[in-house]
């Protein structure tokens, strides 16, 4: 079946410590997003991409880095710049770059920092 | 002020019940998802329109993109519809914070 798969679910790491969160997709698309949710918070935009190796900031980049050296998969690193980096993070996939494509989803990966 | 505004932010209902909620946003768009977030934290998509009706078993989405606003109805609503939905405009990538459902038996 196609779909997005995340791992790790759940993640705990100490402070200082860069984390990989690992995004895989087999639907083809073009287009990969990471996002950020906090609790009683929306979505936030860390970075996207609508192509291979070729990648954009969101609305909170800071802290992070992404690669995209492949069209199936978008890893995403929680740097240790990264002030709270404690969240829900969502990679998601779409058949065209964000505006009117269809959103996939993975299940998420939930880090904790110690 | 946010770009896109739900309501309500939390809404209970009993089984059986029509559900709406809305969402109105402040920006100029082409086409709108609503998604639906699981209590695991997973999201599914439910919709896309950028104009009209769109239906899907008991539930219907409904958009005016001139006057910034859609709806997603619930008909009959059931338990296992209990998550948080969250409207999201396309075309600038951003959500709305999501309105938390819960519907007893």
């Amino acid at each position: 079946d196609g779909g997005i798969t995340q791992s790790p679910k759940y993640l705990f790491r100490k402070e200082g410590q860069n984390v990989t969160l690992s995004c895989e997709q087999n639907l083809n698309h073009d287009a990969m997003y990471w996002y950020r949710q906090d609790p009683g918070q929306g979505l936030r935009l860390i970075y996207y991409s609508q192509i291979v190796n070729d990648f954009q900031k969101g609305d909170i980049a800071e802290g992070y880095s992404v690669s995209r050296e492949k069209k199936e998969s978008f890893p995403l690193t929680v740097t240790s710049a990264q002030k709270n980096p404690t969240a829900f993070y969502l990679c998601a996939s779409s058949t065209q770059a964000g505006i009117f494509g269809e959103l996939f989803f993975g299940e998420g990966s939930r880090l904790t920092v110690l | 002020k946010n770009e896109v505004e739900q309501s309500p932010q939390n809404l209970t209902a009993q089984e059986g019940e029509f559900i709406t909620i809305n969402c109105s946003y402040s920006v100029g768009i082409s086409a709108l998802h609503w998604l639906q977030q699981h209590p695991g934290g997973g999201i599914v998509s439910l919709f896309m329109l950028s104009s009209g009706k769109k239906k899907h078993g008991r539930l219907i989405a409904t958009i005016n993109i001139q006057e910034k606003h859609s709806s997603l109805h619930i008909t009959a609503s059931h338990p296992r519809d209990s998550a948080v939905y969250i409207c999201a405009p396309t075309d600038k990538l951003i959500f709305g914070t999501g309105t938390r459902l819960q519907v007893f038996p």
